[in-house]
Protein backbone atom coordinates (compact mmCIF):
# COMPACT_ATOMS: atom_id res chain seq x y z
CA UNK A 1 0.00 0.00 0.00
CA UNK A 2 1.70 3.58 -1.05
CA UNK A 3 -0.30 5.49 0.88
CA UNK A 4 -1.95 7.47 -2.46
CA UNK A 5 -5.50 7.00 -2.22
CA UNK A 6 -7.81 7.15 -5.39
CA UNK A 7 -11.82 6.76 -5.54
CA UNK A 8 -13.72 5.49 -7.49
CA UNK A 9 -11.47 2.19 -8.71
CA UNK A 10 -13.96 1.54 -11.48
CA UNK A 11 -16.57 4.17 -13.52
CA UNK A 12 -18.41 3.21 -16.65
CA UNK A 13 -20.21 6.37 -18.56
CA UNK A 14 -21.24 7.20 -21.97
CA UNK A 15 -19.91 9.38 -24.29
CA UNK A 16 -21.11 12.90 -23.60
CA UNK A 17 -20.78 12.49 -20.00
CA UNK A 18 -18.51 14.22 -17.50
CA UNK A 19 -16.73 12.10 -14.57
CA UNK A 20 -14.68 13.12 -11.75
CA UNK A 21 -11.84 11.29 -10.54
CA UNK A 22 -10.36 12.05 -6.89
CA UNK A 23 -6.58 11.45 -5.19
CA UNK A 24 -5.80 11.82 -1.99
CA UNK A 25 -1.62 11.84 -1.83
CA UNK A 26 0.14 10.56 0.69
CA UNK A 27 0.37 12.24 4.68
CA UNK A 28 2.61 15.47 3.98
CA UNK A 29 3.41 15.04 0.57
CA UNK A 30 2.72 18.57 -1.62
CA UNK A 31 2.78 17.52 -5.30
CA UNK A 32 0.13 15.79 -7.30
CA UNK A 33 0.42 13.97 -10.36
CA UNK A 34 -1.92 12.46 -12.92
CA UNK A 35 -1.14 10.04 -15.41
CA UNK A 36 -3.25 8.27 -18.21
CA UNK A 37 -2.01 4.46 -19.21
CA UNK A 38 -3.68 3.41 -22.25
CA UNK A 39 -3.10 0.60 -24.85
CA UNK A 40 -1.74 2.14 -27.61
CA UNK A 41 -0.37 5.52 -25.25
CA UNK A 42 1.41 3.62 -22.68
CA UNK A 43 1.59 5.76 -19.52
CA UNK A 44 1.67 9.43 -20.14
CA UNK A 45 2.09 12.63 -17.96
CA UNK A 46 -1.33 14.44 -18.08
CA UNK A 47 -0.60 17.05 -15.13
CA UNK A 48 1.10 18.05 -12.25
CA UNK A 49 -0.12 20.31 -8.91
CA UNK A 50 2.57 21.66 -5.93
CA UNK A 51 0.93 23.01 -2.89
CA UNK A 52 -2.47 24.20 -4.82
CA UNK A 53 -0.69 25.45 -7.92
CA UNK A 54 -0.73 24.13 -11.06
CA UNK A 55 3.37 22.95 -12.12
CA UNK A 56 3.44 21.41 -15.25
CA UNK A 57 0.99 20.23 -18.27
CA UNK A 58 1.46 17.35 -19.86
CA UNK A 59 -0.56 15.77 -23.20
CA UNK A 60 -3.90 16.97 -21.18
CA UNK A 61 -6.31 17.41 -23.86
CA UNK A 62 -8.58 21.04 -23.34
CA UNK A 63 -11.58 18.80 -22.53
CA UNK A 64 -9.71 17.64 -19.07
CA UNK A 65 -8.94 20.07 -15.99
CA UNK A 66 -7.15 18.98 -12.75
CA UNK A 67 -7.33 20.98 -9.16
CA UNK A 68 -5.18 20.60 -6.10
CA UNK A 69 -7.41 21.96 -2.88
CA UNK A 70 -5.93 23.17 0.34
CA UNK A 71 -6.23 19.93 2.12
CA UNK A 72 -4.08 18.60 -0.69
CA UNK A 73 -6.38 16.16 -2.16
CA UNK A 74 -6.75 16.49 -6.10
CA UNK A 75 -9.41 15.85 -8.37
CA UNK A 76 -9.44 15.46 -12.65
CA UNK A 77 -12.20 16.67 -14.24
CA UNK A 78 -12.95 14.44 -17.93
CA UNK A 79 -15.55 16.07 -19.56
CA UNK A 80 -17.34 15.42 -23.33
CA UNK A 81 -16.36 12.20 -22.89
CA UNK A 82 -15.32 9.83 -26.07
CA UNK A 83 -14.26 6.28 -26.91
CA UNK A 84 -10.67 7.05 -26.47
CA UNK A 85 -10.72 8.24 -23.07
CA UNK A 86 -11.08 4.92 -21.70
CA UNK A 87 -8.22 4.27 -19.82
CA UNK A 88 -6.86 3.89 -16.25
CA UNK A 89 -6.00 6.99 -14.68
CA UNK A 90 -3.22 7.19 -12.07
CA UNK A 91 -2.63 9.61 -9.41
CA UNK A 92 0.80 9.85 -8.00
CA UNK A 93 2.47 11.79 -4.94
CA UNK A 94 5.71 13.23 -3.86
CA UNK A 95 6.88 14.85 -0.96
CA UNK A 96 8.17 17.87 -2.95
CA UNK A 97 9.76 18.79 -6.01
CA UNK A 98 13.14 19.99 -5.36
CA UNK A 99 16.00 17.29 -4.28
CA UNK A 100 16.26 14.55 -5.81
CA UNK A 101 14.66 12.40 -2.70
CA UNK A 102 12.05 14.60 -2.36
CA UNK A 103 10.79 13.44 -6.35
CA UNK A 104 10.45 10.35 -6.14
CA UNK A 105 6.43 9.36 -6.42
CA UNK A 106 3.93 7.12 -5.17
CA UNK A 107 1.94 5.34 -7.24
CA UNK A 108 -2.55 5.27 -5.98
CA UNK A 109 -4.46 2.10 -7.06
CA UNK A 110 -5.92 3.81 -10.50
CA UNK A 111 -9.36 4.60 -11.68
CA UNK A 112 -10.17 2.35 -14.71
CA UNK A 113 -12.76 4.44 -16.69
CA UNK A 114 -14.54 2.85 -19.32
CA UNK A 115 -16.56 5.04 -22.22
CA UNK A 116 -19.42 3.14 -23.43
CA UNK B 1 12.77 15.76 -25.51
CA UNK B 2 13.37 12.91 -22.90
CA UNK B 3 12.57 9.73 -23.78
CA UNK B 4 12.85 6.33 -22.41
CA UNK B 5 13.52 3.31 -24.55
CA UNK B 6 12.95 -0.88 -23.52
CA UNK B 7 13.57 -3.77 -24.80
CA UNK B 8 10.96 -5.23 -26.81
CA UNK B 9 8.86 -7.91 -24.85
CA UNK B 10 7.00 -9.76 -23.85
CA UNK B 11 9.74 -12.00 -21.95
CA UNK B 12 9.09 -15.72 -20.52
CA UNK B 13 12.02 -17.08 -18.41
CA UNK B 14 11.96 -20.32 -16.15
CA UNK B 15 12.01 -20.20 -12.31
CA UNK B 16 15.44 -19.46 -11.21
CA UNK B 17 16.79 -17.79 -14.64
CA UNK B 18 19.03 -14.56 -14.66
CA UNK B 19 16.98 -11.44 -15.88
CA UNK B 20 17.86 -8.79 -17.68
CA UNK B 21 15.47 -5.52 -18.92
CA UNK B 22 17.25 -3.27 -20.85
CA UNK B 23 16.34 0.51 -20.35
CA UNK B 24 18.46 3.37 -22.24
CA UNK B 25 17.67 7.02 -21.90
CA UNK B 26 17.61 10.29 -23.77
CA UNK B 27 17.16 13.53 -21.48
CA UNK B 28 19.19 17.29 -20.84
CA UNK B 29 20.47 17.18 -17.30
CA UNK B 30 21.15 14.68 -15.09
CA UNK B 31 17.66 12.64 -14.69
CA UNK B 32 16.81 10.70 -11.59
CA UNK B 33 15.95 6.77 -12.63
CA UNK B 34 13.46 4.78 -12.05
CA UNK B 35 12.11 1.17 -12.45
CA UNK B 36 8.38 0.41 -11.45
CA UNK B 37 6.55 -2.71 -11.45
CA UNK B 38 2.39 -3.28 -11.87
CA UNK B 39 1.35 -6.21 -11.26
CA UNK B 40 -2.01 -7.95 -12.77
CA UNK B 41 -4.82 -5.62 -11.72
CA UNK B 42 -2.75 -3.26 -9.48
CA UNK B 43 -0.97 -0.17 -9.75
CA UNK B 44 2.55 0.99 -10.33
CA UNK B 45 4.87 -0.24 -7.67
CA UNK B 46 8.21 1.60 -6.95
CA UNK B 47 11.14 -0.87 -7.23
CA UNK B 48 14.25 0.90 -7.12
CA UNK B 49 15.70 4.15 -8.24
CA UNK B 50 19.15 6.12 -8.46
CA UNK B 51 19.37 9.77 -8.66
CA UNK B 52 23.07 9.93 -9.82
CA UNK B 53 25.22 8.85 -12.20
CA UNK B 54 27.19 5.14 -10.92
CA UNK B 55 24.19 4.91 -8.26
CA UNK B 56 23.26 1.46 -7.94
CA UNK B 57 19.39 0.55 -6.92
CA UNK B 58 18.53 -2.45 -5.43
CA UNK B 59 15.03 -3.67 -4.00
CA UNK B 60 13.89 -7.43 -3.35
CA UNK B 61 17.30 -8.91 -5.51
CA UNK B 62 16.77 -6.93 -8.57
CA UNK B 63 19.41 -4.41 -9.06
CA UNK B 64 20.11 -1.46 -11.68
CA UNK B 65 23.32 0.80 -12.02
CA UNK B 66 22.67 4.45 -13.59
CA UNK B 67 25.34 4.22 -16.41
CA UNK B 68 25.64 7.62 -17.68
CA UNK B 69 28.58 7.24 -20.23
CA UNK B 70 25.59 4.26 -22.24
CA UNK B 71 22.57 6.32 -20.62
CA UNK B 72 21.45 2.69 -19.54
CA UNK B 73 19.37 1.66 -16.28
CA UNK B 74 19.22 -2.51 -17.18
CA UNK B 75 17.58 -4.01 -14.87
CA UNK B 76 18.71 -7.29 -13.17
CA UNK B 77 18.09 -10.29 -11.13
CA UNK B 78 20.33 -13.25 -10.26
CA UNK B 79 17.46 -15.85 -9.64
CA UNK B 80 13.53 -15.01 -10.70
CA UNK B 81 10.43 -16.28 -9.30
CA UNK B 82 6.83 -16.99 -10.89
CA UNK B 83 5.45 -14.06 -8.29
CA UNK B 84 7.94 -12.00 -10.27
CA UNK B 85 5.55 -12.05 -13.33
CA UNK B 86 4.52 -8.34 -14.01
CA UNK B 87 4.98 -5.47 -16.31
CA UNK B 88 8.49 -3.91 -15.60
CA UNK B 89 9.04 0.15 -16.59
CA UNK B 90 11.66 2.42 -16.87
CA UNK B 91 11.57 6.14 -16.10
CA UNK B 92 13.02 8.93 -15.85
CA UNK B 93 12.62 12.15 -13.57
CA UNK B 94 14.78 15.17 -15.78
CA UNK B 95 14.92 17.78 -13.05
CA UNK B 96 13.23 19.95 -10.59
CA UNK B 97 9.97 22.15 -10.33
CA UNK B 98 8.33 21.51 -13.66
CA UNK B 99 11.04 18.93 -14.96
CA UNK B 100 9.85 16.14 -11.90
CA UNK B 101 7.26 14.30 -13.95
CA UNK B 102 8.22 11.32 -14.65
CA UNK B 103 8.98 9.76 -18.54
CA UNK B 104 8.38 6.19 -18.91
CA UNK B 105 9.12 3.59 -21.38
CA UNK B 106 6.50 1.44 -23.27
CA UNK B 107 7.09 -1.43 -20.04
CA UNK B 108 7.99 -4.84 -20.84
CA UNK B 109 5.77 -8.14 -19.64
CA UNK B 110 7.99 -10.90 -17.67
CA UNK B 111 6.34 -13.86 -17.10
CA UNK B 112 8.13 -16.84 -14.78
CA UNK B 113 7.29 -20.19 -15.60
CA UNK B 114 7.47 -22.69 -12.68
Amino acid sequence: DSGVTQTPKHLITATGQRVTLRCSPRSGDLSVYWYQQSLDQGLQFLIQYYNGEERAKGNILERFSAQQFPDLHSELNLSSLELGDSALYFCASSVGIGLAGERVQFFGPGTRLTVL
Amino acid sequence: GDSVTQMEGPVTLSEEAFLTINCTYTATGYPSLFWYVQYPGEGLQLLLKATKADDKGSNKGFEATYRKETTSFHLEKGSVQVSDSAVYFCALSAGTGANSKLTFGKGITLSVRP
